[in-house]
């Protein structure tokens, strides 16, 4: 079964610091991979997703993320960190094809705090 | 968030007693999702529906079931509430198409149940 794990269940960063969550996952066969944003007490926003193609990844709010197969992991980045960045992050995952393909696994998720 | 309304947003309710959470949608989109987010364990898939009245079952079902009688509504019910089933719910819909990179799922802004 598909599994993705986020290292690190709490992050902390200087306001202008780099922003790095990493995400790995297990499949031998490369899945979607999504990153989802949630600001307290909200639901989830999706920030990007990577199917097919170009590796690295842009999405909204300043952030991208690299697909490295090699290595299994979806990282997500952002070169320089605001106040408005601090939320929970999840890294999901589906495989795309095949009996419930359609199903998101999530990783437990990864709070990012801003230091000012 | 999407067209995708959650009620109630708040529930405090007794060990024992029936719940239903309603999850209503105005995307038309034909799958379905219900989570429960609790801290340590992200998000965990309790059922989907891929249809009206094509349901099954998630990750941890038990405990629970649901109904979709038309498109736009997808219920979640405890039938005996306990008080390991206090979490947060959301629901999440995503529309079906060829084109797999475009089944994203998007969430609603989540139930807040406590089961006391």
């Amino acid at each position: 079964a598909q599994s993705v794990t986020q290292l690190g269940s709490h992050v902390s960063v200087s306001e202008g610091a780099l922003v790095l969550l990493r995400c790995n996952y297990s499949s031998s066969v490369p899945p979607y991979l999504f990153w989802y944003v949630q600001y307290p007490n909200q639901g989830l926003q999706l920030l990007l997703k990577y199917t097919t193609g170009a590796t690295l990844v842009k999405g909204i709010n300043g952030f991208e993320a690299e697909f490295k197969k090699s290595e299994t992991s979806f990282h997500l980045t952002k070169p320089s960190a605001h106040m408005s960045d601090a939320a929970e992050y999840f890294c999901a995952a589906h495989r795309g094809t095949g009996a419930g393909s359609y199903q998101l696994t999530f990783g437990k998720g990864t709070k990012l705090s801003v230091i000012p | 968030d999407a067209g995708i309304t959650q009620s109630p947003r708040h529930k405090v309710t007794e060990t024992g007693t029936p719940v239903t959470l309603r999850c209503h949608q105005t995307e038309n989109h034909r799958y379905m999702y219900w989570y429960r987010q609790d801290p340590g364990h992200g998000l965990r898939l309790i059922h989907y529906s891929y249809g009206v009245k094509d349901t099954d079952k998630g990750e941890v079902s038990d405990g629970y079931s649901v109904s979709r009688s038309k498109t736009e509504d997808f219920l979640l019910t405890l039938e005996s509430a306990t008080s390991s089933q206090t979490s947060v719910y959301f629901c999440a819909i995503s529309e079906r198409s060829m084109d797999l990179a475009k089944n994203i799922q998007y969430f609603g802004a989540g139930t807040r149940l406590s089961v006391l």
